[in-house]
Formats: C-alpha cells, sequence, structure tokens
C-alpha cells in the first residue's frame, strides 16, 4: 500500500535560520508531489508542485525553494526563514486524476 | 475571483440535521473534483470524488453542476463525529496541481 511519510511534525525556528523539510512516499512509482502551506484559519495554498526528478514548478514567489533529488522525495527549503512563514506545512502526492493523499504535516513556527 | 469560493459558515446544526455545501470554481476547463474533510490540526482527507452523474456515499451525497460551475455536498441525519470543515477540490489550469477552497466549518451539537 502507498504512505506517505512527513518529518518533523513541528518545529520552531528562529527568524533567519535556514529550513529543510522532507517528505517521502512508498509504494507507488512517479507520483506527482506537492507542498502547500496552510496558515492559521486559512485555506490551502499550493507552493510546489513536481511531476518528476529535478521538475519543480513554483506557484507563488517567495524565500521558498523545493527540489525532487529522487523519485519518492520531495524537500521544502529556505536559506533564511520570515516570521511570514509560519504555518501548517502540508506535503502530498498523486497518481492521476484520483485526488490526493496527505502527509500528517509539519506546524512551523518561526519566533 | 477566486478559482474555488466555498460558503464562508460556521454552520451550526443539531445532530440528525441535513446541511449542504456549495462550491463554485472557476475554471470551465476543470475535470476533477473532489471533497476533503480537515480535522482540526490535521492534514486534510479524501471524503469523495465528485462525479458528473452526481454520486453517494451513505449519508454523503455530492453533486456536479458544470454549467453553473459548482459543486455541492449534502449530508444526512448529521453526527457529532461529522463536526470538522469540509474543503472542495478542483483540478486547476493545469491538470498537475489541484486548488483548495478556503473550507467550511461544520459544527454539529447534541
Amino acid at each position: 500500500s502507498q504512505t506517505i511519510h512527513q518529518w518533523p511534525a513541528t518545529l520552531v525556528q528562529p527568524v533567519g535560520s535556514p529550513l529543510s523539510l522532507e517528505c517521502t512516499v512508498e509504494g507507488t512509482s512517479n507520483p506527482n508531489l506537492y507542498w502547500y502551506r496552510q496558515a492559521a484559519g486559512r485555506g490551502l495554498q499550493l507552493l510546489f508542485y513536481s511531476v518528476g526528478i529535478g521538475q519543480i514548478s513554483s506557484e507563488v514567489p517567495q524565500n521558498l525553494s523545493a527540489s525532487r533529488p529522487q523519485d519518492r522525495q520531495f524537500i521544502l527549503s529556505s536559506k533564511k526563514l520570515l516570521l511570514s512563514d509560519s504555518g501548517f506545512y502540508l506535503c502530498a502526492w498523486s497518481v492521476g486524476p484520483h485526488g490526493y493523499t496527505f502527509g500528517s504535516g509539519t506546524r512551523l513556527t518561526v519566533v | 475571483r477566486k478559482e474555488v469560493e466555498q460558503d464562508p459558515g460556521p454552520f451550526n446544526v443539531p445532530e440528525g440535521a441535513t446541511v449542504a455545501f456549495n462550491c463554485t470554481y472557476s475554471n470551465s476547463a476543470s475535470q476533477s473534483f473532489f471533497w476533503y474533510r480537515q480535522d482540526c490540526r490535521k492534514e486534510p482527507k479524501l471524503l469523495m470524488s465528485v462525479y458528473s452523474s452526481g454520486n453517494e456515499d451513505g449519508r454523503f451525497t455530492a453533486q456536479l453542476n458544470r454549467a453553473s460551475q459548482y459543486i455541492s455536498l449534502l449530508i444526512r441525519d448529521s453526527k457529532l463525529s461529522d463536526s470538522a470543515t469540509y474543503l472542495c477540490v478542483v483540478n486547476g489550469h493545469n491538470n498537475n496541481d489541484m486548488r483548495f477552497g478556503a473550507g467550511t466549518r461544520l459544527t454539529v451539537k447534541p
């Protein structure tokens, strides 16, 4: 069966520090992978998606970046965090038009 | 205009009530439609897909109106456990990504 792993579950980072969130998928090949952010009380905002290794599409200009070094690995990074980067970060995967499966999310607080 | 718009909510209903949520979308070429459920501080989980002919899963019924570009979710005989935020999801202009509505919060009370 397919599973998606996302870590860490919670993270508190100071302003200006770097960020690296990792997401891995098991049990499937060549999935589409996504990073979403949900600010407190807000909807999900698509940040990046990837249809294959090394292929990244960015939806919103910001100080975040994404990489896909392997078929089932998707990484969200930042060189210097801002207060506005706080939020609930969700990784998701899809294979075909059958909806998304989300990881359990990382709750990031920038202080 | 937002790509996906939902009833703002919140909806507060008694147990056993029937409640309906609507969602409109802007991309007339959209082909994929879903309803997700999100519990507080948890990830969204797929509730049901929405098919052109409409579909039902137990107490939940989803319908699609392409001409008016909206989808709906009907919940019958509401349970306390139905309390959650319901997210409408539609594929974006690029069929590789999905766009989420801001969600409608439902609270079912005893």
